[in-house]
């Protein structure tokens, strides 16, 4: 089957610019993460779907970062103003259901704020 | 609160001896906790599951309730195990991933 896709997968942008990324999850799939991964760290989860609502958004920085996942496929994750400290790799991942289900991950998306 | 620690940032290990990477984590209700590992150029991708009590590439996991962990091991490395391995525990509706431990296998 076809795995996740994201794009683009770099991005290099200056600081107060925006930016967005997009997240194609596996076909069937209802639950759709994104997380961000600075250097030396672990995934930290920005926000869940399930199908189009939004299930947990607690550690999104709501006053720039956003997020959509109209017709519960596709999603877009928007930063505006970016900032240096977003500098990190962006991840999605999609799994069937919620608890307990292994979360397939897409290559991600680089980004560097200068 | 959650949290999920590994303590080791890099872990180096001969060919053909004993690998034990450490998770601790801390939560109050009953976890379900994971084992992701990223090999070079691909993507983060699940190795083993506490729920499914499965072994994978050799690798097994015991979640240890009253030591609060949920240590990976192999009983012989090999140089393909070379990788980044994250530990994740899901509750509350949340999933945290540690901040991951490097295994360098040595030839």
């Amino acid at each position: 089957e076809a795995g996740v896709a994201q794009s683009p997968r770099y991005k290099i942008i200056e600081k107060r610019q925006s930016v967005a990324f997009w997240c194609n999850p596996i076909s069937g799939h209802a639950t759709l993460y994104w997380y961000q991964q600075i250097l030396g760290q672990g995934p930290k989860l920005l926000i869940q779907f399930q199908n189009n609502g939004v299930v947990d958004d607690s550690q999104l920085p709501k006053d720039r970062f956003s997020a959509e996942r109209l017709k519960g496929v596709d999603s877009t994750l928007k930063i505006q103003p970016a900032k240096l400290e977003d500098s990190a790799v962006y991840l999605c991942a999609s799994s069937w259901g919620d608890r307990g289900l292994e979360q397939f991950f897409g290559p991600g998306t680089r980004l560097t704020v200068l | 609160a959650q949290r999920v620690t590994q303590p080791e940032k890099l872990l180096s290990v001969f060919k053909g001896a004993p690998v034990e990477l450490k998770c601790n984590y801390s939560y109050s209700g009953s976890p379900e906790l994971f084992w992701y590992v990223q090999y070079s150029r691909q993507r983060l991708q699940l190795l083993l599951r506490h729920i499914s009590r499965e072994s994978i590439k050799g690798f097994t996991a015991d979640l240890n309730k009253g030591e609060t962990s949920f240590h990976l091991k192999k009983p012989f490395a090999q140089e393909e195990d070379s990788a980044m391995y994250y530990c994740a525990l899901r509750g509350d509706d949340k999933i945290i991933f540690g901040k991951g431990t490097r295994l360098h296998i040595l030839p």
